[in-house]
């Protein structure tokens, strides 16, 4: 089994400072890690993935995180904030092993003020 | 190029009424996901199809969800006697092969179900 804790439903940072949205997770074998961002009524979109290559994972929009096994996160982060960051951030996980599902966080929304 | 589609996009059922949610997937994706998204939590899995074999629905909170997919392309899922705790948005995603991991799932826009 695997879950998924991210820390604080809500973060709020100024247009241009370091974005940081945590993630930590519980899986019983190796995971596979996502980070999917979801703006107002729309679907979900791939940020990046941790596919147990490297541990420092760049994805789109400037965004990265790194897996760090002996903490069990995968946070996320960006140097410098914009306004269209604004947004739900999900973090979610799946197992490196056969058949799995994908196991989300209750999301973090982002909140970016000017 | 085209994506998941969902319609309709919002459903207001009265309680007691069945619903038919639609989704058509990226052309060739053989798995179809199944999600629910209650107000302020994260999706949870609902059902997988891989083309048209229904191979997981341990996700379906009861009898009442019901989901197909006969040709293995489009799916519909069905809440018959809708109750007011079914009200949430409904996700469909869709990736090209079968979910070994890291397979990327697409997803829909979702349907945002309101049950009165």
């Amino acid at each position: 089994a695997q879950s998924v804790t991210q820390l604080g439903s809500h973060v709020s940072v100024s247009e241009g400072a370091l974005v940081l949205l945590r993630c930590n997770y519980s899986s019983s074998v190796p995971p596979y890690l996502f980070w999917y961002v979801q703006y107002p009524n729309q679907g979900l979109q791939l940020l990046l993935k941790y596919t147990s290559a490297a541990t420092l994972v760049k994805g789109i929009n400037g965004f990265e995180a790194e897996f760090k096994k002996s903490e069990t996160s995968f946070h996320l982060t960006k140097p410098s904030a914009h306004m269209s960051d604004a947004a739900e951030y999900f973090c979610a996980v799946t197992l490196n092993s056969g058949y799995s599902t994908l196991t989300f966080g209750k999301g973090t929304m982002l909140l970016v003020s000017p | 190029g085209a994506g998941v589609s969902q319609s309709p996009r919002y459903k207001v059922a009265k309680r007691g009424q069945d619903v038919a949610l639609r989704c058509d997937p990226i052309s060739g994706h053989v798995s179809l996901f199944w999600y629910q998204q209650a107000l302020g939590q994260g999706p949870e899995f609902l059902t997988y199809f891989q083309n048209e074999a229904q191979l997981d629905k341990s996700g379906l909170p009861s009898d009442r969800f019901f989901a197909e997919r006969p040709e293995g392309s489009v799916s519909t899922l069905k809440i018959q006697r809708t109750q007011q705790e079914d009200s949430a948005v409904y996700l469909c995603a869709s990736s090209l092969a079968t979910p070994q991991g890291t397979d990327t799932q697409y997803f829909g826009p979702g349907t945002r179900l309101t049950v009165l």
